[in-house]
């Protein structure tokens, strides 16, 4: 069965610091795809980027990047320049192979301090 | 990116009453929309997967007849919770699948039942 693990309940990061969200995955199947969702206050999901099993390259989206280590199964996402807008909680997902399904991690709470 | 609407945003209600929500594809056509539901300061749990033209197809542990799943056109899933009771309450939002991998989601329901 797939899983998602996001370590990190909470985070604090300084206005301008790069942060690094944690999250490990767990499936056996080779084809997969990763995502990371923005969740605010007012309770919209929004799509941060995705990282498919078989790229190649780290994806990079503006100011965020995922750090993917296909052997430890982990897809971090790194915001670099954070800004007090980045205060929210971040989900990470993972498309159950074979499927639409996304299953989601249990999420970080991120806040940007002034 | 892709737009999807969700209405009502937030909706009191009576123990026993039904509540309609509604999932709208505004710029694409959505062949399966997906309903989940968010417990406070927890994470999505995809309760069912809607397709265009014919039955929802549920997970497991999710009452069929409290929660009627309607798909009727290729931009419009509603979703009814019948009999409504205050342990229904919850943060309940859908997504749509477009085109390549990632969802687009609503802006979420806050549903209230007291």
């Amino acid at each position: 069965a797939q899983k998602i693990t996001q370590t990190q309940p909470g985070m604090f990061v300084q206005e301008k610091e790069a942060v690094t969200l944690d999250c490990t995955y767990d499936t056996s199947d080779p084809s997969y795809g990763l995502f990371w969702y923005k969740q605010p206050s007012s309770g919209e999901m929004i799509f941060l980027i995705y990282q498919g099993s078989y790229d190649q390259q780290n994806a990079t989206e503006g100011r965020y990047s995922l750090n993917f280590q296909k052997a430890r199964k982990s897809a971090n996402l790194v915001i670099s320049a954070s800004q007090l807008g980045d205060s929210a909680m971040y989900f990470c997902a993972m498309r159950v192979p074979g499927t639409y399904k996304y299953i989601f991690g249990t999420g970080t709470r991120l806040k940007v301090l002034a | 990116g892709a737009v999807v609407s969700q209405h009502p945003s937030r909706v009191i209600c009576k123990s026993g009453t039904s509540v309609k929500i509604e999932c709208r594809s505004l710029d694409f056509q959505a062949t399966t929309m997906f309903w989940y539901r968010q417990f406070p300061k927890k994470s999505l749990m995809l309760m069912a997967t809607s397709n265009e033209g014919s039955k929802a197809t549920y997970e497991q542990g999710v009452e069929k007849d409290k929660f009627l799943i309607n798909h009727a056109s290729l931009t419009l899933s509603t979703l009814t919770v019948t009999s409504a009771h205050p342990e229904d309450s919850s943060f309940y939002i859908c997504s749509a699948r477009v085109q390549g991998a990632e969802l687009f989601f609503g802006s979420g329901t806050q549903l209230s039942v007291l």
